[in-house]
């Protein structure tokens, strides 16, 4: 089985200052990660996606993220926060073997000025 | 076509009434998914497509809820009687290789 944990629903950071949204996954299989943003009444945009490459993948807009084998996570970071980063970021996980694609619930990121 | 369109963008029906929702994916996907987002919760998934068949209709909430694709392309998502607790923005995604995008949505109110 499959699930997702992002701990914290809402992260707010200052203008400038380091993001840091964590994901947690559980899987039976080696898993294919990813995030995504949604900014208020869009749809889901891919930032970046995990397919068992290199375990550091950088995304668009200055996110990457990195795969951590150890510690079943792929926390989402960008070393400076930008007013138009804010959004909700979903982190998802799918098995290698395909099928479903399971989303975490979500962090709504705020950043302050 | 460019990207994932899905129709109506909002849609507002009275309870008991049946409702069709549309996904046109990007051409040559041949995944397709149909997820759910509630006001303030995460996305819950609803049915999967490989092609015309899906093989995982695990999410769907309840036998008011039905979805086909045809010619390995559009997929309708029904929603027959509905209930206030559909109230709710439906997503759909296409993709191949891993490689996934999301229409906008459909909002669907229903009051």
């Amino acid at each position: 089985a499959q699930s997702v944990t992002q701990l914290g629903s809402h992260v707010s950071v200052s203008e400038g200052a380091l993001v840091l949204l964590r994901c947690n996954y559980s899987s039976s299989v080696p898993p294919y990660l990813f995030w995504y943003v949604q900014y208020p009444n869009q749809g889901l945009q891919l930032l970046l996606k995990y397919t068992s490459a290199a375990t550091l993948v950088k995304g668009i807009n200055g996110f990457e993220a990195e795969f951590k084998k150890s510690e079943t996570s792929f926390h989402l970071t960008k070393p400076s926060a930008h007013m138009s980063d804010a959004a909700e970021y979903f982190c998802a996980v799918s098995p290698n073997t395909g099928n479903q694609f399971y989303f975490g619930t979500g962090t709504s990121l705020t950043v302050i000025p | 076509g460019a990207g994932v369109s899905q129709s109506p963008s909002n849609k507002v029906t009275e309870k008991g009434k049946d409702v069709e929702l549309r996904c046109d994916p990007i051409s040559g996907h041949t995944a397709l998914y149909w997820y759910r987002q509630s006001l303030g919760q995460g996305l819950e998934f609803l049915i999967y497509f490989q092609g015309n068949s899906a093989p995982d209709k695990s999410g769907l909430p309840s036998d008011r809820f039905s979805a086909e694709r045809t010619g390995g392309s559009v997929s309708t998502l029904t929603i027959q009687r509905t209930q206030q607790e559909d109230s709710a923005v439906y997503l759909c995604a296409s993709g191949r290789n891993y490689g996934y995008t999301f229409g906008s949505g459909t909002r669907l109110t229903v009051v």
